[in-house]
């Protein structure tokens, strides 16, 4: 299994542009999460998913959407992006969160944006 | 709120020693906590999880506990290696929440 795989790795955006940070598992979890890491901080919740055609809102939504199609894909959309959306964005995925032993988070190895 | 505090300074230690990270948190009633470790530059990669009527959870040199009294969890690593070295992040859980919320977490780092 390749796990949670996220595209690109790399990206540097100018003021109002728009882009599709991608994401992929393939251990047929049905829990998704997009996170944000700014420098030196923990994991701030954008959206998570918990199936498919379901998703909501996190700690830190603004700015963001986000889609949930199939179990395998979590793409995080960016409209208008903003300097304070320069950020790395980790992508993790959870098989049926809230039951025994099943509850750990993997995540992806991450995107790293910035908004000049 | 709900708050959740790490260690407020990284942590120095000698190798060899035992590393001991806290997690404090309030205005919460988590049903399980884990602990993550993090790399620079990569995700974070799950430790261990432990459940509110657990005391005490081990897995090799790492031992981690839960006083919902106290509202803490201590994570501890003993015979600290430089390999050790990383930040360490502690995520509540309550059931049926479908999602975790993370502390900013605790750099580590072991001096040969």
């Amino acid at each position: 299994n390749a796990g949670v795989t996220q595209t690109p790795k790399f990206r540097i955006l100018k003021i109002g542009q728009s882009m599709t940070l991608q994401c992929t598992q393939d251990m047929n979890h049905n829990y998704m999460y997009w996170y944000r890491q700014d420098p030196g901080m923990g994991l701030k919740l954008i959206y998570y998913s918990v199936g498919a055609g379901i998703t909501d809102k996190g700690e830190v939504p603004n700015g963001y959407n986000v889609s949930r199609s199939t179990t395998e894909d979590f793409p995080l959309r960016l409209e208008l992006a903003a300097p304070s959306q320069t950020s790395v964005y980790f992508c993790a995925s959870s098989y049926s969160k809230g039951q025994t032993n099943t509850d750990t988070q993997y995540f992806g190895p991450g995107t790293r944006l910035t908004v000049l | 709120s709900q708050k959740i505090e790490q260690n407020s300074e990284a942590l120095n230690i000698q190798e060899g020693k035992t590393a001991t990270l806290t997690c404090n948190y309030t205005n919460y009633s988590p049903a399980y906590l884990q602990w993550y470790r993090q790399d620079p530059g990569r995700g974070p990669v799950f430790l261990l999880l432990i459940r509110e009527n657990e005391k005490e959870k081990r897995k090799e040199r790492l031992k981690v506990t839960f006083d919902t009294t106290l509202k803490q969890s201590l994570f501890h690593i003993t015979a600290s290696q430089p390999a050790d070295s990383a930040t360490y992040l502690c995520a509540l859980d309550r059931l049926g929440a479908g999602k975790s919320t993370f502390g900013d977490g605790t750099t580590l780092t072991v001096k040969p």
